[in-house]
């Protein structure tokens, strides 16, 4: 089975502060994406990137960096940590394959006070 | 832009009864496929099923869907809902290029009652 793990799974940050949070997958997948949860807002898709080295933007990137130094691993930056971004952030990874279907890591609940 | 919608913020059920939870979408591209995750409460996305082609209907768990491409539509059904199908759905287009960008919809929180 698809596995995609997410560090750390909590954090509390400070506004202003920096985050990072990191997605790694095993499943040799070269799509990875990051998603911010909110009630109301579903699933947005911040940054996506289908190969190593490069990312792309996604609908909502405003205030977020991405970086995908490996095919593995895909990070996501909060330079200057605000209110607005709390929420649970979610990676997912998938490959070209006849199903096309996302795996999802387990999330990253983020507090900005 | 393209964009994925669901009606309906919250579903409510009783056991046993059919559901129908509302997707539509706005898409410029032909080459694009539709999906259904679905979240428990705690847990992360996970797939339900995957459009096939038009007009057909696809299956898993018990729920299915068809593709509409004439009413822009791809609805999800039930004809007896369980306990257990309590959770968020979520609807998503996803684009068969080389980006593989996905688009879902707000989600809709279904909730079955004893």
């Amino acid at each position: 089975e698809a596995a995609v793990t997410q560090s750390p799974r909590s954090k509390v940050a400070v506004t202003g502060g920096k985050v990072t949070l990191s997605c790694h997958q095993t499943n040799n997948h070269d799509y990875m994406y990051w998603y911010r949860q909110d009630t109301g807002h579903g699933l947005r898709l911040i940054h996506y990137s289908y190969v190593a080295d490069s990312t792309e933007k996604g609908d909502i990137p405003d205030g977020y960096k991405a970086s995908r130094p490996s095919q593995e691993n895909f990070s996501l930056i909060l330079e200057l940590a605000s209110l607005s971004q709390t929420a649970v952030y979610f990676c997912a990874s998938s490959d070209w394959t006849p199903s096309y279907e996302q795996y999802f890591g387990p999330g990253t609940r983020l507090t900005v006070l | 832009g393209d964009s994925v919608t669901q009606t309906e913020g919250l579903v409510t059920v009783t056991e046993g009864l059919p559901v129908m939870l509302n997707c539509t979408y706005q898409t410029a591209y032909s080459d694009v496929a539709f999906f259904w995750y679905v979240q428990y409460l705690n847990e992360a996305p996970k797939l339900l099923l995957r459009s096939s082609t038009d007009n057909k209907r696809t299956e898993h768990q018990g729920f299915h869907a068809t593709l509409h491409k004439s009413s822009s539509s791809f609805h999800l059904q039930k004809s007896s809902v369980q306990l257990s199908d309590s959770a968020l759905y979520y609807c998503a287009l996803r684009y068969l290029s080389n980006t593989n960008k996905v688009v879902f919809g707000t989600g809709t929180r279904l909730q079955v009652l004893p």
